[in-house]
């Protein structure tokens, strides 16, 4: 089956203690991304990645790395978690490019920092 | 950069045709526009895409008049199961991004009453 995985889906953890979410895709697509949703204000994109150790910064990146190392996995890294980092976060990958084919979205991860 | 704006709720009955317009002023050139269903604690979930005139799919119509500028997603006869948060996305073109940084709206929170 087709999908994007991601992993955790719930996690909780306490601020500064460094974690990895991971994403995973079996559908050999180029583009893959990363949002936060915070209510009241929507989807907002963290990272993105073109291809193979290409990525690039969306609208939030400040306190979150990523890598593509491989083309089907797109890890989140919060080097050192803050409590404004408390949100529901999704991967999502395409074949073309993002603006112009459809976005295939994981299940989310909602991540809690105390 | 390109912004979305959407109304942030609508009220229908079931059987009503739904009209959601999203209006996108600064759209680039070969940016589509996409529009996605996201219910509580899901991923968002692709619904049509266009680039002009009008899309139709089995489960919507997407009209898009000649300047680009708006959109609307038509929901022909909705039901119970048709609520839900739906967004519209366009890319977000420039010298850097190339369309693929992508900016969500907040979406509209669609409720449908029997």
């Amino acid at each position: 089956e087709a999908q994007v995985t991601q992993n955790p889906r719930y996690l909780i953890t306490v601020t500064g203690k460094k974690l990895t979410v991971t994403c995973s895709q079996n559908m050999n697509h180029e583009y893959m991304s990363w949002y936060r949703q915070d209510p009241g204000l929507g989807l907002r994109q963290i990272y993105y990645s073109m291809n193979v150790e290409v990525t690039d910064k969306g609208d939030v990146p400040e306190g979150y790395k990523v890598s593509r190392k491989e083309k089907r996995n797109f890890p989140l890294i919060l080097e050192s978690p803050s409590p404004n980092q408390t949100s529901l976060y999704f991967c999502a990958s395409t074949l073309g490019q993002g603006h112009n084919s459809p976005l295939h979205f994981g299940n989310g991860t909602r991540l809690t920092v105390t | 950069l390109a912004k979305t704006t959407q109304p942030i709720s609508m009220d229908s009955y079931e059987g009503q045709e739904v009209n959601i317009t999203c209006s996108h002023n600064n759209i680039a050139t070969n940016d589509y526009i996409t529009w996605y269903q996201q219910f509580p604690s899901q991923g968002p979930r692709f619904i049509i895409q266009g680039y002009k005139t009008k899309v139709t799919n089995e489960v919507a119509s997407l009209f898009i008049p000649a300047d680009r500028k708006s959109s609307t997603l038509s929901l022909p006869r909705v039901s119970l199961s048709d609520t839900a948060v739906y967004y519209c996305l366009v890319g977000d073109t420039d010298l850097t991004g190339g369309g693929n940084k992508l900016t969500f709206g907040t979406g509209t929170q669609l409720k449908v009453e029997l």
